[in-house]
């Protein structure tokens, strides 16, 4: 299958900081990007979905100042939590598909993110 | 009513039973399924998809659809302690302009030995 990798794969920092993980194809070009949060023992909630070129599309509830969402090149998507806080702190995954909506997606490694 | 929902078990089967997952999906319009594995702290990983009503088998896996039901289901045979994980639903939906998978919230399987 197609490869994905995220990094950090975990990461711990202070309230009130920025923390950013990188979403990176490796061996096929993803126009589209999708970032998901999960918390403990829940499953994955869709935040957004990533463009290459323009902007992202985030789902209702989902702050788009907080979660700062950058496509720039077709391997490449990245995820800036914004002055994070405890609340924030989460397993966050990202996924590209490889062709058009019927094609699966691959995930990931994920990012777990305390914030402290 | 949720988009995609599973039973969040946990099911509990005994080594080398048959395992059955469940899954019914809101949008009468999606057209492709998925399952995905997932163990404790990792991200998930696909076991297997469907975008035709009935059968799909594949090794110890045999994934069910019923698009008139809105259903889908996955069989694991022979189940494995390595089997043990929780089990997510995927249903592709068209919203917003894009094909988006959404999750249901995943049935935990223990199989024991």
């Amino acid at each position: 299958g197609a490869v994905v990798s995220q990094h950090p794969s975990w990461v711990i920092c202070k309230s009130g900081t920025s923390v950013k993980i990188e979403c990176r194809s490796l061996d096929f070009q993803a126009t589209t990007m999708f970032w998901y949060r999960q918390f403990p023992k829940q499953s994955l909630m869709l935040m957004a979905t990533s463009n290459e070129g323009s902007k992202a599309t985030y789902e209702q509830g989902v702050e788009k100042d907080k979660f700062l969402i950058n496509h720039a090149s077709l391997t490449l998507s990245t995820l800036t939590v914004t002055s994070a806080h405890p609340e924030d702190s989460s397993f966050y995954i990202c996924s590209a598909r490889t062709g058009q909506g019927g094609t699966e997606a691959f995930f990931g490694q994920g990012t777990r993110l305390t914030v402290v | 009513q949720k988009e995609v929902e599973q039973n969040s078990g946990p099911l509990s089967v005994p080594e080398g039973a048959i395992a059955s997952l469940n899954c019914t999906y809101s949008d009468r319009g999606s057209q492709s399924f998925f399952w995905y594995r997932q163990y404790s702290g990792k991200s998930p990983e696909l076991i297997m998809f469907i975008y035709s009503n009935g059968d799909k088998e594949d090794g110890r896996f045999t994934a069910q659809l019923n698009k008139a039901s809105q259903y889908v289901s996955l069989l694991i045979r022979d189940s494995q302690p390595s089997d043990s994980a929780t089990y997510l639903c995927a249903v592709n939906m068209f919203s917003g302009g894009y094909n988006k998978l959404i999750f249901g919230a995943g049935t935990r399987l223990a199989v024991h030995p």
